[in-house]
């Protein structure tokens, strides 16, 4: 069955270091998504991207946070310069349609 | 906008036992409802999802949900528990609009099965 897969596992950056979350959707999807869960909270909405371009975004997702898909397979979460609050599980989703979205295993980055 | 709390951030019941996580929504619109499960070390996989058509609503592994609009819950029920299903539980809401499409999740409820 087709998943969506996130690299890496862990991660661990300093304070102020440029971070890239990657993600490969499932293969015929058309939406994106960026989610992220601080520990011990909620998971929470970042960003939605569909027809290569950023659909909807929450406050979170200020100008430290950019989403690209460079070559049609990966979509990625860059991070300018991290903050200790950054620290969180980054969860990647994608979709065919907005009703059923798939999620990849996460990303945990610690920002030291 | 649409918002959901999950009534206990942990559960715990014995193997063989009922299973009920609750889950109320607040929306302003009819909402799609979705139940997630996250096993340790893994990502979000989707259990069921109520999206307007019929209220009692079946997902993987034996576990149901119903949509109750006077109520305003969304509660997930198994009749049996196995020790399989100790993991944590999302209860989601999202607005049935296509410009609206993030998903909103509770808490979570981590669900603890006793032998």
């Amino acid at each position: 069955e087709p998943e969506v897969t996130q690299t890496p596992s862990h991660q661990v950056t300093q304070m102020g270091q440029e971070v890239i979350l990657r993600c490969v959707p499932i293969s015929n999807h058309l939406y994106f998504y960026w989610y992220r869960q601080i520990l011990g909270q909620k998971v929470e909405f970042l960003v939605s991207f569909y027809n290569n371009e950023i659909s909807e975004k929450s406050e979170i997702f200020d100008d430290q946070f950019s989403v690209e898909r460079p070559d049609g397979s990966n979509f990625t979460l860059k991070i300018r310069s991290t903050k200790l609050e950054d620290s969180a599980m980054y969860f990647c989703a994608s979709s065919y349609d907005p009703y059923e979205q798939y999620f990849g295993p996460g990303t945990r980055l610690t920002v030291t | 906008a649409q918002s959901v709390t999950q009534l206990g951030s942990h559960v715990s019941v014995s193997e063989g036992a009922l299973v009920l996580l609750r889950c109320n929504y607040s929306s302003s619109v009819p909402p799609y409802l979705f139940w997630y499960v996250q096993y340790p070390n893994q990502g979000l996989q989707l259990l069921l999802k109520y999206t307007s058509a019929a209220t009692l609503v079946k997902g993987i592994n034996d576990f149901e949900a119903e949509f109750k609009k006077s109520e305003t819950s969304f509660h997930l029920t198994k009749p049996s528990a196995h020790m399989s299903d100790a993991a944590e539980y999302f209860c989601a809401v999202r607005a049935p609009q296509y410009s609206d499409d993030k998903i909103i999740f509770g808490k979570g409820t981590r669900l603890h099965i006793l032998p």
